[in-house]
């Protein structure tokens, strides 16, 4: 069975700082999807970066990026120049058969 | 471009009484829709996911049911409410592996 594994359950920083948020996961499948999403305390649930498992290149959204490590099974997510605005619940999650796995989540605090 | 609809926002219910709830999305067609519940301080458990109209999958036994009436149209529904199904309840959509969109979510007492 896929699984999702987020072994950080609570991370604090200082504002500006930047932190990464480590994701693993487990499938025998070649081809899937990988996700980020973020939830702020207003619980609406927002795609914050995506990767397709068979592009080498780690996927970028402006201060946000990813270090995927196919063998590895490791999809983390790097925060650059933190905002008070990123202090949110992360998820990570796989995408296989139609359906999202997802992590247990990682609260996120950006302290100022 | 594509909108996600849902609602009510909240909702307290007694136990025992049925529930409703609507989600509807714009702008694009043959959408796979899901219904996800999260409790509080942790992670999304699927509930039911649809690839069609009248086609419902259900991942975990429950006291909730899940329609398709319309493409673009997905409704999450019980005949009677119990405290455990208490929850935020969140609808989503996807157009193959693009990612999912979600609603705003409904945050459901049941009292």
């Amino acid at each position: 069975a896929q699984t999702v594994t987020q072994s950080q359950p609570e991370m604090s920083v200082q504002e500006a700082e930047t932190v990464t948020l480590s994701c693993t996961y487990d499938t025998s499948e070649n081809n899937y999807y990988l996700f980020w999403y973020k939830q702020p305390p207003s619980r609406q649930m927002i795609l914050v970066i995506r990767q397709e498992a068979y592009k080498q290149q780690n996927a970028t959204e402006n201060r946000f990026s990813v270090n995927f490590q196919k063998a590895a099974k490791s999809f983390s997510l790097k925060i650059s120049d933190s905002q008070l605005g990123d202090t949110a619940m992360y998820f990570c999650a796989f995408y296989s058969n139609y359906q999202l796995i997802w992590g247990a989540g990682t609260k996120l605090i950006i302290k100022p | 471009s594509q909108t996600i609809h849902q609602w009510p926002a909240t909702l307290v219910q007694p136990v025992g009484s049925p529930l409703s709830l609507e989600c509807t999305v714009e702008g694009t067609s043959n959408p796979n829709l899901y219904w996800y519940r999260q409790a509080a301080g942790r992670g999304l458990q699927l509930l039911f996911y649809s690839v069609g109209i009248g086609q419902i999958s259900s991942e975990v036994p429950q006291n909730l049911s899940a329609s398709r009436p319309q493409d673009r149209q997905f409704i999450l529904s019980s005949k009677k409410l119990l405290l455990s199904d208490s929850g935020f309840y969140l609808c989503a959509w996807s157009a193959a592996n693009y990612g999912y969109t979600f609603g705003s979510g409904t945050r459901l007492t049941v009292v």
